[in-house]
């Protein structure tokens, strides 16, 4: 099956940029989104269609995917940005796949 | 503002039928496709299945056709039924409205993402 991997946690120093990556065989040749959830909260879509940013999500959210690697990056971390972040894309037995999850802490 | 509102009981017995509703306000039912998603406990996020605005379904294959999604248009609604239960059902069930892309680059020739999301239900799988 086709499998999304995030790597589980991911440091940051506020102010600094964040990078959480998502890896797939040809995960570039798909479009990926990005999910933050916060705890105690569902999911807030951040990034569609690899760079697309929903109204109302700040602009330090951006997104690429290229090769095997997608890639959402928070420019300026925030405390606020402090969350759980999902990649999703799919596979060609299911139009939905999620990866794992990366818990992204601000030190 | 689309809103998105999971209701059904937090507790089902094993082997027994889960059901689930979900009350969209703020679009219409029919405009656009509508998803569940479920998160275990503590774990990440599981697609269930999605139906379109013209009835059209479509599940995650890991479910072994135990789900089933329908829509009530008349109450703006859609639900999920999920049959024969274990305690591996047990999580946060989700409803979404699931916005689409036609594509050559999607499976199936469509790509989906999710916005917004409900709440989220908490239901237990427990005797």
């Amino acid at each position: 099956s086709y499998e999304l991997t995030q790597p589980p946690s991911v440091s940051v120093s506020p102010g600094q940029p964040a990078s959480i990556t998502c890896s797939a065989d040809k995960l570039g040749s798909r479009y990926a989104s990005w999910y933050q959830q916060k705890p105690g909260q569902s999911p807030v879509l951040v990034i569609y269609e690899d760079n697309k940013r929903p109204s109302g999500i700040p602009e330090r959210f951006s997104g690429s995917n290229s090769g095997d690697t997608a890639t959402l990056t928070i420019s300026g971390t925030q405390a606020v940005d402090e969350a759980d972040y999902y990649c999703q894309a799919w596979d060609s037995r299911s139009p939905v796949v999620f990866g794992g999850g990366t818990k992204l802490t601000v030190l | 503002q689309v809103q998105l509102q999971e209701s059904g009981p937090g507790l089902v017995k094993p082997s027994e039928t889960l059901s689930l509703t979900c009350t969209v306000s703020g679009d219409s039912i029919s405009n656009s496709y509508w998803s569940w998603i479920r998160q275990s406990p503590g774990k990440g996020l599981e697609w269930i299945g999605y139906i379109s605005y013209s009835g059209t379904t479509n599940y995650n294959p890991s479910l072994k056709s135990r789900a089933t999604i329908s829509v009530d248009t008349s109450k703006n609604q859609f639900s999920l039924t999920l049959t024969s239960v274990t305690a591996a059902d047990t999580a946060i069930y989700y409803c979404a409205r699931a916005m689409t892309l036609a594509s050559r680059y999607c499976s199936g020739g469509r790509c989906y993402w999710f916005d917004p999301w409900g709440q989220g239900t908490l239901v237990t799988v427990s005797s």
